[in-house]
């Protein structure tokens, strides 16, 4: 199975801060790589497919890049709302693998 | 309105099977590939297993391979996850999610989790 990893584990920022959350995988996956929100108590949100397409409905500081095994999430001007946890998930192939997460919390 | 609906958790002794259910009401069911995804408490996301929109093509994760089964009813609209021989390690907030398909850079169709039920709590504790 390809393992993804996740890098910080968690960071503290403040609002209008700009964050990156890196996403690596142990083999190539092409674009194949989706971003979720989570927040407590909550199920997951799609932000991010095909590595650089942002869903439907979510706010444009959210953007996606990368390819191959290394992705990046970037939030530009961090939102109250945006303090959450967020995964990478590949679908590359079966079985699909997340990553463990990163949580962003207030500095 | 469109949304999934899990049910069936609760406390289930080791070595015990349990039944989950996903209704699916506001879209299409029959169109559309289906995941299961597990968190167990204060840990990650886990993906479980799929079933494609007409039940042809089924995966599973490693940790439920062989002892789960996932299976669709297009008269209930309901989707289904089958687990036996419960271990500890299968306590989790079990998720179903509808798999969105898009094309990769390389033309494929790929799936990723555009909506998700609010989730049902599965125990296992003697």
């Amino acid at each position: 199975a390809i393992q993804m990893t996740q890098s910080p584990s968690s960071l503290s920022a403040s609002v209008g801060d700009r964050v990156t959350i890196t996403c690596r995988a142990s083999q190539a996956i092409t674009n194949d790589l989706t971003w979720y929100q989570q927040k407590p108590g909550k199920a997951p949100k799609l932000l991010i497919y095909g590595a650089s397409s942002l869903q439907s409905g979510v706010p444009s500081r959210f953007s996606g890049s990368g390819s191959d095994t290394d992705f990046t999430l970037t939030i530009t001007s961090l939102q109250p709302e945006d303090f959450a946890t967020y995964y990478c998930l590949q679908d590359y192939n079966y079985p699909f693998t997340f990553g463990p997460g990163t949580k962003v919390d207030l500095k | 309105q469109v949304q999934l609906v899990e049910s069936g958790g609760g406390v289930v002794q080791p070595g015990r099977s349990l039944r989950l259910s996903c209704a699916v009401s506001g879209f299409t069911f029959s169109t559309y590939t289906m995941h299961w995804v597990r968190q167990a408490p204060g840990k990650g996301l886990e993906w479980v297993g799929m079933i494609s929109y007409d039940a042809s093509n089924k995966n599973y994760a490693d940790s439920v391979k062989g002892r789960s089964s996932i299976s669709r009813d297009h008269s209930k609209n309901t989707l289904f996850l089958e687990m036996d021989n419960l271990r500890q390690e299968d306590t989790a907030m079990y998720y179903c999610a509808r798999g969105m398909s898009y094309s990769d850079i390389s033309g494929f169709a790929r799936d990723a989790f555009d909506l998700w039920g609010q989730g049902t709590m599965v125990t296992v504790s003697s």
